[in-house]
């Protein structure tokens, strides 16, 4: 099955600073979603991005889906970014499940 | 406001009392599944429905059951709850299979 890998696992980062997380997988996905777990365990969705480039306020993402890796940037980081990143792409089976990585986990500091 | 509801948020109980977690969303979505979550073994998929009246076992089936009577819908259910089954739990939502996917809030279950 398909393999989602993220990195770095863990990150600290002063508050204004920015960040890039990767997450590479084994093989061509019709989908891919970025996701933030916040310290209350809620899963909030950030981007559906199966290729090309989005921004949301001090967030963008960019898939390049044909060397099968996304990136995931945070600028001017603040102390509520602060939680687990995920990355997530459907699995080559046909149940709709979704395959994720095993997260990256972001401390930003004040 | 498009979303996905579960309840209840969190939920102590004792083994083998029957319980039963909601789930419900209002985007008119035909596929919804069901995941739960533990340290170590990240986000694993239990059931999901492609529609109405159509359901199947995901990778971690056992101890749990499902019904999908409405589109809206998609409970989760407990007969007999065991310790093993202390997890957070997440309902997810999407149009079809292999469109964005939207998650509940999470269901903080511990079996005592």
């Amino acid at each position: 099955g398909i393999q989602v890998e993220q990195s770095p696992p863990d990150l600290i980062l002063q508050e204004g600073a920015n960040s890039t997380l990767r997450c590479n997988f084994s093989d061509s996905v019709n989908n891919l979603q970025w996701f933030h777990q916040n310290p209350w365990g809620q899963l909030i969705n950030l981007f559906y991005i199966p290729s090309g480039t989005k921004q949301n306020g001090r967030l963008s993402a960019t898939t390049v889906a044909t060397e099968r890796y996304s990136l995931l940037y945070i600028s001017s980081s603040q102390t509520t970014d602060s939680g687990v990143y995920f990355c997530a792409v459907d699995g080559s089976s046909n149940t709709g499940k979704l395959i994720f990585g095993q997260g990256t986990t972001l401390q930003v500091k004040p | 406001e498009a979303q996905v509801t579960q309840n209840p948020r969190y939920l102590i109980t004792v083994t083998g009392k029957k319980l039963t977690v909601t789930c419900s969303q209002n985007m008119n979505h035909e596929y919804m599944s069901w995941y739960r979550q533990d340290p170590g073994l990240g986000l694993r998929q239990i059931y999901y429905s492609m529609n109405v009246e159509v359901t199947d076992k995901g990778d971690v089936p056992e101890g749990y059951k499902v019904s999908r009577k409405e589109k809206r819908n998609f409970p989760l259910i407990l007969e007999s709850p065991s310790p093993n089954q202390t997890s957070l739990y997440f309902c997810a939502s999407r149009r079809l299979m292999n469109t964005e996917a939207f998650f509940g809030q999470g269901t903080r279950l511990t079996v005592v």
